[in-house]
């Protein structure tokens, strides 16, 4: 069965700085890959995915993410945070091919202080 | 503008009730899902569907239940056999070939 782990509950950084958000997954090949924002109270809206090929992908309001299979992780980063990307991040796992369920983390919650 | 409404985006219902959350595309999406979100738990799945009348269990689909009469519509019940129904409930749907998902806006259902 496919999982995933996100280790941190609850990130704060100051804006300006650098984010890291770590998510590992399980699964017995190389599965879709996927991260959410979710603002409070709303849906989640999608900024990145990893179907294939290069393994490190840009998404959208300046996040990008890097597939290593070696380590089974698919860790979100944004080279400056802005105090608007204060929000719970979700990292998710589906299977290739074909439309699946996602199996998604717990989540991470980002505070941005100023 | 394509997208997906969830409606209503606030429900309070008596202990006992069956109450039904509606959830609509406009999307042309094959596939549609709910989830069920709780604090610290992530999204779980409940019911999901891939094609008009066929829908498979999700996770946690014990005291729901689910319809997909129409290609745009999947609407959710929340029968009085779910034990702990107070949470927010999203709605998603994806094209088949594609994994990513649509999210509504979710609604959040108290039960008093």
């Amino acid at each position: 069965a496919q999982s995933v782990t996100q280790p941190d509950i609850h990130i704060t950084v100051s804006e300006g700085a650098s984010l890291e958000l770590r998510c590992n997954y399980s699964y017995g090949a190389t599965p879709y890959l996927f991260w959410y924002v979710q603002s409070p109270g709303q849906g989640l809206q999608l900024l990145l995915k990893y179907f294939s090929g290069d393994t490190l992908v840009q998404g959208i309001k300046g996040f990008e993410a890097e597939f290593k299979r070696s380590q089974s992780s698919f860790n979100l980063r944004k080279p400056s945070v802005h105090w608007s990307d204060a929000a719970e991040y979700f990292c998710a796992v589906g299977a290739p091919g074909t439309a699946s369920k996602l199996t998604f983390g717990t989540g991470t919650r980002l505070q941005v202080t100023l | 503008d394509g997208g997906i409404t969830q409606s209503p985006k606030y429900l309070f219902r008596k202990e006992g009730q069956n109450v039904t959350l509606s959830c609509e595309q406009n999307l042309n999406h094959d596939a549609m899902y709910w989830y069920r979100q709780d604090p610290g738990q992530g999204l779980r799945l409940i019911y999901y569907s891939h094609i008009v009348n066929d829908f498979q269990k999700g996770d946690i689909a014990e005291g729901y239940s689910v319809s997909r009469e129409k290609k745009e519509s999947f609407p959710l019940t929340v029968t009085s056999a779910q034990k702990n129904p107070t949470a927010f409930y999203l709605c998603a749907s994806s094209m088949a070939d594609r994994g990513s998902y649509t999210f509504g806006s979710g609604t959040r259902l108290t039960v008093v």
